[in-house]
């Protein structure tokens, strides 16, 4: 099983639509989780860190699930400039960040 | 506020040769870590160093190596190329001892091994 697993999309939506990308972990032990935002050909930026309780910002809101390892990104209202590879990223320990193979998300007029 | 720099930007090396790469962290920042991106993949973590020690590894054999200078700047070295290493090479810096929080990356370098 990989480290982190992500839909594998590419996730095609109209602007305006609601779209929700999951990813799981497994290792128990990680302590710290993120989305980050990867631009064709660009490098990764953060989009936002991910807390137990949940967290949003604007039209993204993230979910946590520890029990079940489990991580969601929820983006409202779509517009054509969130059209991009999202990836999720988890905290094996204080060094090492573990990134999945990323959701493709086209936002389309 | 420069952020992170590497060079070069684009290379082609055939199998078998050396190759070096060069990253600049984000000022203030004294943790650099190196990773390993290919097409259609998340970044493959390679590395990080701080104090100018390697303070952890990733599953990549020792083809693979680094350095850390006092300027904070690093390189990452890959010996003996081969076709699979084919890449984006991507720098990211932190700060240690703030705990696991924001990575900034570099543009990466893209390497093609004919």
């Amino acid at each position: 099983r990989k480290e982190v697993e992500q839909d594998p999309g590419p996730f095609n939506v109209p602007e305006g639509a609601t779209v929700a990308f999951n990813c799981t972990y497994s290792n128990s032990a990680s302590q710290s989780f993120f989305w980050y935002r990867q631009d064709c050909r660009k490098e990764p930026k953060l989009l936002m860190s991910v807390y137990s309780s949940g967290n949003e910002d604007g039209r993204f809101t993230a979910q946590l699930n520890r029990a079940s390892q489990y991580i969601s990104l929820l983006i409202r209202d779509s517009k054509l400039s969130d059209s991009a590879t999202y990836l999720c990223v988890v905290n094996i320990n204080y060094y090492d960040m573990r990134f999945g193979a990323g959701t493709r998300l086209t936002v389309k007029p | 506020d420069a952020g992170v720099t590497q060079s070069p930007t684009h290379l082609i090396k055939t199998r078998g040769q050396q190759v070096t790469l060069r990253c600049s962290p984000k000022s203030g920042h004294d943790t650099v870590s190196w990773y390993q991106q290919a097409l259609g993949q998340g970044p493959q973590f390679i590395f990080q160093y701080y104090e100018e020690e390697e303070r952890q590894r990733g599953n990549f054999p020792d083809r693979f190596s680094g350095h850390q200078f006092p300027n904070y700047s690093s390189e990452l070295n890959v010996n003996a190329l081969l076709l699979g290493d084919s890449a984006l090479y991507l720098c990211a810096s932190s700060r240690w001892g703030v705990g696991a929080g924001e990575l900034f990356f570099g543009e990466g370098s893209r390497l093609t091994v004919l």
